[in-house]
């Protein structure tokens, strides 16, 4: 089976940056996926890290370490617009489907 | 283009009574995923499709079946309603195999 663990939540301000760690547990691995969800919204991509490394899009970061089974998604320059539920998916042995972590609740305050 | 199109948006039912969940798309992806979202919890599989008339079983398929007869159309049908059912459902598809899903607006369902 598959397993992915990251924080319940997070609280940052305005202007600041914030990790969020994601461990799993797989068999096979092709890739590790991060997508943010607002509250009542449906969830949308954000990035996918497949070998390691960083991978930068705009302010949001995301980072794989295929030997760890970690991975990371970075938030800089916090902005209001930025609290939402994020959430690490793996795509597995399959290779056809994703399982879904249990999702990080950030908050951003002012 | 619409994207990803999901009917109803909301809807209550009783116990024992079924439903069909529709989800269309106009992206021409072969691969289409039905989740559903408890509040505050992640996203589980209940069934996908790599394409027309393939099926397969995701991580909670009890309770729910699904078809395929078009790349643009996979409905997803509840026999039976349980309270366990109460849930969000979002139906998903992808191009490439799984690295990007684009999901629908969600289906809030109560089952009373």
């Amino acid at each position: 089976g598959q397993s992915l663990e990251q924080p319940s939540e997070v609280t940052a301000v305005e202007g600041a940056i914030v990790q969020i760690n994601c461990t799993y547990q797989t068999s096979g691995f092709y890739g590790l996926s991060w997508y943010q969800q607002h509250d009542g919204g449906a969830p949308t991509f954000l990035s996918y890290n497949a070998l390691d490394g960083l991978e930068e899009t705009g302010r949001f970061s995301s980072f794989l370490s295929r030997s760890d089974s970690y991975g990371y998604l970075l938030l800089q320059e916090l902005q209001m617009k930025d609290s939402a539920s994020y959430f690490c998916a793996v795509r597995g042995a399959a290779g056809n489907k994703l399982t879904f972590g249990g999702g990080t609740r950030v908050l951003v305050k002012p | 283009n619409a994207g990803v199109t999901q009917t109803p948006k909301f809807r209550i039912l009783k116990i024992g009574q079924s439903m069909t969940l529709q989800c269309a798309q106009d992206m021409n992806h072969n691969y289409m995923y039905w989740y559903r979202q408890d509040p505050g919890m992640g996203l589980k599989l209940i069934y996908y499709s790599v394409g027309a008339g393939i099926t397969d079983k995701g991580e909670v398929p009890n309770g729910y079946n699904v078809s395929r007869s078009t790349t643009e159309d996979f409905p997803l049908r509840l026999e039976l309603a349980a309270p366990s059912q109460t849930s969000v459902y979002f139906c998903a598809t992808t191009l490439d195999r799984a690295n990007e899903q684009f999901f629908g607006p969600g289906t809030r369902l109560t089952v009373l």
